[in-house]
């Protein structure tokens, strides 16, 4: 696709439910990111996946939240049993190549309510 | 300006005027640094970057200044026009963290009609 496309745009959940966040990177982009952003909040970094190489998973704030990277492309964010902080904008972005100075490109987000 | 918990630093400025939005970064080996705005509901979206061998640089509209002295970085915004309201953030790599950005808590720039 053109951009980063993100789904769901929204999700409501109950607590104690799991959700999966999706992600299609920009086609060609082998690094993929992970950002949280709460209510009037800057990027807080959860994870990043490079090609093939294990995924930086030290932004993580829990084991309830887990992400993978199938065949290099699509990445899918599963948060389990969330929690009422778990309620935020999930961000993804991508760029070209880890290994040098590249900018990012963003989704729109997924806008997680966990009530 | 750095973000102090729920309520971001604001930057209210009348159209035709200029903005500038300042940022402290915090690492001394930074050398890439980028600016993003993100209006609301969308995600953030690149506006300049610059590399830390500069200390300034033009695109249309808005100007980067790098002082690497005292780690500040500035986004100056010519003839502010209200589609220029956004939050806006300044975020900083440094080479040993591959392309891993470090970003600031975001400036909210308010335009007046």
């Amino acid at each position: 696709g053109a951009g980063v496309s993100q789904s769901p745009s929204n999700k409501v959940t109950e607590k104690g439910k799991d959700v999966e966040l999706r992600c299609d990177p920009i086609s060609g982009h082998t690094a993929l990111y992970w950002y949280r952003q709460s209510l009037g909040q800057g990027l807080e970094f959860l994870i990043y996946f490079q090609g093939n190489s294990a995924p930086d998973k030290s932004g993580l704030p829990s084991d309830r939240f887990s992400a993978e990277r199938t065949g290099g492309s699509v990445s899918t964010l599963t948060i389990q049993r969330t929690q009422q902080e778990d309620s935020a904008v999930y961000l993804c972005a991508s760029s070209f190549d880890r290994s040098t100075n590249e900018k990012l490109f963003f989704g729109s987000g997924t806008q997680l309510s966990v009530l | 300006g750095e973000s102090v918990g729920l309520h971001l630093p604001t930057l209210s400025v009348q159209e035709g005027d200029n903005s500038i939005i300042n940022c402290a970064y915090s690492n001394s080996a930074s050398d890439y640094f980028i600016w993003y705005k993100q209006e609301s509901g969308k995600g953030p979206q690149f506006i300049i970057d610059i590399r830390s061998n500069m200390d300034k640089r033009q695109g249309q509209r808005v100007t980067v200044l790098l002082n690497k002295t005292v780690k500040h970085l500035s986004l100056q915004i010519a003839a502010t026009q209200p589609g220029d309201s956004a939050v806006y953030f300044c975020a900083e790599n440094w080479a040993n963290a591959g392309n891993m950005l470090t970003f600031g808590g975001g400036t909210r720039l308010m335009v007046k009609p």
